[in-house]
């Protein structure tokens, strides 16, 4: 069975990097795509971005200065890091499965940027 | 960016009713429309793909249409089960954006 488990801080000073990582077991990470969704307080949903089984990524525009996706596919994981973080990316973050259409989704991970 | 304009925001309904949801895109999609549900304290779920396709394990009383460029979610006899929030996504375009969400609940 895919599973998907984010893991990381849960709180993070503005201006600072988050930094997140996306364990999957039941599923190599060299196939398919591995994407970052996170939702906001109040409900909006916003796609981040993705990394391909080759490695390649895809980022939101409101977000690519700021975005980075990368792997390690010795230990089926991947990573993401959003720099220069504001009180705006408080927000729980999921990986999940999937470039643009997702099918495994981790349990999500609450973030809150607070000084 | 398209947006998906995503009604109503909430919804109360009694067991048994149908529901319908609805996303309106700003421009065409295609077919390439998908549906997430998101019960309380869960992650999402895949629900429908290609607007009209269900996903593996997904009940049958779900299903997806197109009109143009108006794709509805069905729940053709809601269950307690079916309380939560449900999503819309286009990913015809670059980037993937997401409808603002119906929170379902029980009348």
């Amino acid at each position: 069975e895919v599973q998907l488990q984010e893991s990381g801080p849960g709180l993070v000073k503005p201006s600072q990097s988050l930094s997140l990582t996306c364990s999957v077991t039941g599923y190599s990470i060299t196939s398919n795509y591995w994407g970052w969704i996170r939702k906001f307080p109040g409900n909006k949903m916003e796609w981040m971005g993705y990394i391909s089984y080759s490695g390649s990524t895809s980022y939101n525009p409101s977000l690519k200065s700021r975005i980075s996706i990368t792997r390690d596919t010795s230990k089926n994981q991947f990573f993401l890091q959003l720099n220069s973080v504001t009180t705006e990316d408080t927000a729980t973050y999921y990986c999940a499965r999937g470039g643009v259409l997702f099918d495994y989704w981790g349990q999500g991970v609450m973030v809150t940027v607070s000084s | 960016d398209i947006q998906m304009t995503q009604s109503p925001a909430s919804l109360s309904a009694s067991l048994e009713e149908i529901v319908t949801i609805t996303c309106q895109a700003s421009q065409d999609i295609g077919n390439w429309l998908s549906w997430y549900q998101q019960k309380p304290g869960k992650s999402p779920q895949l629900l429908i793909y290609g607007a009209t396709s269900l996903a593996d394990g997904v009940p049958s009383r779900f299903s997806g249409s197109r009109s143009g460029t108006q794709y509805s979610l069905k729940i053709s006899r809601l269950q307690v089960e079916d309380i939560g929030i449900y999503y819309c996504l286009q990913a015809y375009s670059a980037p993937p954006t997401f409808g603002g969400g119906t929170k379902l609940e029980l009348k």
